[in-house]
């Protein structure tokens, strides 16, 4: 089945430091790819996407490209701020359209 | 992008009791939800789909006649913890489908999550 791993966290950077948190996934055919965060004590948001390959999502500083040689779908910002502190979870979806997430990394980042 | 809410945000319950958790999607009419669990400092774990009109499908290893699911209209399912014990505190939420904004539903928009306290 479709599986997803994300880099083990916490992740801990100082404001505007550069952030990479690695995915890859395993699936067949063609997913979308998603990144979500999850800020202290509430639920998921849709932080970026990509449906294809070679496309780039794009949010909030945030990006992420849709890399299908290599299944990997990387997060990225060029400078994180304190308010990035949160768990971000990596996710695929196939053609059932139910999300296959990753177990999340914890970004933490100090002033 | 489309908006989830839960109903209530947390509660806490004596064991034995019943409790019932809201889900919403307020802009958009969502034939299918899904709700989660979500255990401190872990992933998010599938529990069931719901299915307007029709009968929720469970996860393996998901009991169906403890976490009691109704799709009652395109905008709400509800999630019904019956006879709750400690051991079912945790976190759940609800994510729905949007099919209307031009896409082809596969992207997934969570509500904030429920924090549920069995004493």
């Amino acid at each position: 089945g479709d599986s997803v791993t994300q880099m083990e966290g916490p992740v801990t950077l100082s404001e505007e430091a550069f952030l990479t948190i690695n995915c890859t996934y395993t699936a067949t055919g063609y997913p979308s790819l998603f990144w979500y965060v999850q800020y202290p004590g509430e639920g998921l948001q849709l932080l970026l996407k990509a449906t294809k390959a070679d496309d780039k999502g794009s949010n909030k500083g945030f990006e992420a490209t849709y890399r299908k040689e290599t299944t990997s779908f990387h997060l990225e910002k060029g400078s994180v701020q304190v308010s990035d502190s949160a768990v971000y979870f990596c996710a695929i979806s196939g053609g059932s359209y139910i999300p296959t997430f990753g177990r999340g990394t914890s970004l933490i980042v100090h002033p | 992008g489309a908006v989830v809410s839960q109903h209530p945000s947390r509660v806490i319950c004596k064991s034995g009791t019943s409790v019932k958790i809201e889900c919403r999607s307020l802009d958009f009419q969502a034939t299918t939800m899904f709700w989660y669990r979500q255990f401190p400092k872990q992933s998010l774990m599938l529990m069931a789909t719901s299915n307007e009109g029709s009968k929720a499908t469970y996860e393996q290893g998901v009991e169906k006649d403890k976490f009691l699911i109704n799709h009652a209209s395109l905008t709400l399912s509800t999630l019904t913890v019956t006879s709750a014990h400690p051991e079912d505190s945790s976190f759940y939420i609800c994510s729905a489908r949007d099919f209307t904004s031009g896409g082809k539903g596969e992207t997934q928009y969570f509500g904030p999550g429920t924090r549920l306290l069995v004493l």
